[in-house]
């Protein structure tokens, strides 16, 4: 059983075009991540979100964690070709805060 | 700051051979360090947590006495793929983390050792 399921699994869209992908879980988490993962490279952290209902912007990514602390989104605004990548969801359990749990992953291709 | 390094980036060997990997922090003390596996189009899978000093801690389906893991220092954690076979062959990562502050759980990730078993 997949703890945190990302969905879409993939996402093809043009420059430019709004996007959410979305992280989702029946369990309660004490903090979530979002990465970003080019191949054959490791995972870069892009946020960190801790507080239920929290939101925060990158430059044109936006991020939300839960009320419940169960899930979060991240929104693309105007997508370009660099944030073509593979789009990692993580949190830590809030009853075993010492391991990240991944999602399972939305591949994102921006075309110009 | 925040920097993991892994070494080597990419590997070769021999069905039946072992390999090793490290992972480095180079601008913090990693009080622990995590493996993981990643196949191809796949998310991370957890292999194992270690934390400096002390025997790793396995995730269920994992063998520890084929996948050694050694933490000797604050700095360096190693990864031995021991009598490696074909189905071994994946993208292995590693990531440290520091002192918890505020967020707590903050992993910071090497670039992978891609290892292929011929």
């Amino acid at each position: 059983t997949q703890l945190l399921e990302q969905s879409p699994q993939f996402l093809s869209i043009q420059e430019g075009e709004n996007l959410t992908v979305y992280c989702n879980s029946s369990s309660v988490f004490s903090s979530l991540q979002w990465y970003r993962q080019e191949p054959g490279e490791g995972p870069v952290l892009l946020v960190t979100v801790v507080t239920g209902g929290e939101v925060k912007k990158l430059k044109r990514l936006t991020f939300q964690f839960g009320d419940a602390r169960k899930d979060s989104s991240l929104h693309i605004t105007a997508a370009q070709p660099g944030d073509t990548g593979l789009y990692l969801c993580a949190g830590a359990l809030y009853y075993n805060t010492d391991k990240l749990i991944f999602g399972t992953g939305t591949r994102l291709q921006v075309f110009p | 700051g925040a920097v993991v390094s892994q070494h080597p980036s990419w590997v070769i060997c021999k069905s039946g051979t072992s390999v090793k990997i490290e992972c480095r922090s180079l601008d913090f003390q990693a009080t622990t360090m995590f493996w993981y596996r990643q196949f191809p189009k796949q998310s991370l899978m957890l292999m194992a947590t270690s934390n400096e000093g002390s025997k790793a801690t396995y995730e269920q389906g994992v063998e520890k006495d084929k996948f050694l893991i050694n933490h000797a220092s604050l700095t360096l954690s190693t990864l031995t793929v021991t009598s490696a076979h074909p189905e071994d062959s994946s993208f292995y990562i590693c990531s440290a983390r520091g002192l918890k502050g505020l967020a707590g759980d903050e992993q910071y990730f090497g670039p992978g050792t891609r290892l292929t078993v011929t």
